[in-house]
């Protein structure tokens, strides 16, 4: 079965920095799902990436996908204290708008202002 | 549209005891999925409805679980005879054929005392 991989588990950063989490998978991707959690709520869609060397940005948010589509990262440019939260990657390995999706474990970012 | 609405957000449930959740996709979606979520840990999935039809249950899904979706629209999981280890967030996401986008909702948040 497919896994995915998060680092770091946990970041800390002071705003105004930035910041990268990667996400890796052990299989092939064919669409890696990036979204944002608050504590104890549902998930916010950020991006989704499908083919080799794709990049989308959204605002401050940056989000890319190697050309082997093994390897994600999300990349937060000054960031602040809103981009908090757990930051989770998802991987769909077939086709069809399938969201039956396996899901890292999560990195909970914490911005200091 | 308000978004996917779940119903409810908290439960809190005593051991052997069943429990019914409710998921309200947003209204034109056709694809609807039931995910459980622990503490640390990524959403895992649970199972998926193509209108009424379940198309896919993982192996997360005993038979204790339950999950209808009545004329396509709003769907149920139930968990009879709950355990503790069943404490858990349920998430409930819809998305429409050939979109890249699944709407995921607030959840419903399990304890199981």
């Amino acid at each position: 079965s497919q896994e995915l991989e998060q680092s770091p588990q946990s970041l800390i950063v002071q705003e105004g920095k930035n910041l990268t989490i990667n996400c890796t998978s052990s299989k092939t991707l064919y669409g890696l799902y990036w979204y944002k959690q608050k504590y104890g709520e549902g998930l916010i869609f950020l991006m989704m990436l499908q083919k080799g060397g794709e990049e989308k940005s959204h605002e401050k948010i940056t989000a890319k996908l190697d050309e082997k589509k093994q390897q994600s990262s999300l990349h937060i440019t000054a960031s602040q204290p809103s981009h908090a939260g757990i930051y989770l990657c998802g991987a769909s390995n077939s086709g069809g708008s399938n969201y039956k999706l396996t899901f890292g474990k999560g990195t909970l970012l914490t911005v200091n202002p | 549209d308000t978004g996917v609405s779940q119903d409810p957000r908290h439960k809190i449930t005593k051991r052997g005891q069943n429990v019914t959740f409710r998921c309200d996709p947003i209204s034109e979606h056709n694809r609807l999925y039931w995910y459980r979520q622990t503490l640390g840990q990524g959403p895992e999935f649970l199972t998926y409805f193509q209108n009424e039809a379940q198309l896919e249950k993982s192996r997360l899904l005993s038979d204790r679980f339950s999950a209808e979706r009545p004329k396509g629209s709003f769907s149920t999981l139930e968990i009879q005879r709950t355990e503790q280890g069943d404490s858990a967030m349920y998430l409930c996401a819809s998305s429409y054929t050939g979109d890249t986008e699944a709407f995921f909702g607030q959840g419903t948040r399990l304890t199981v005392v």
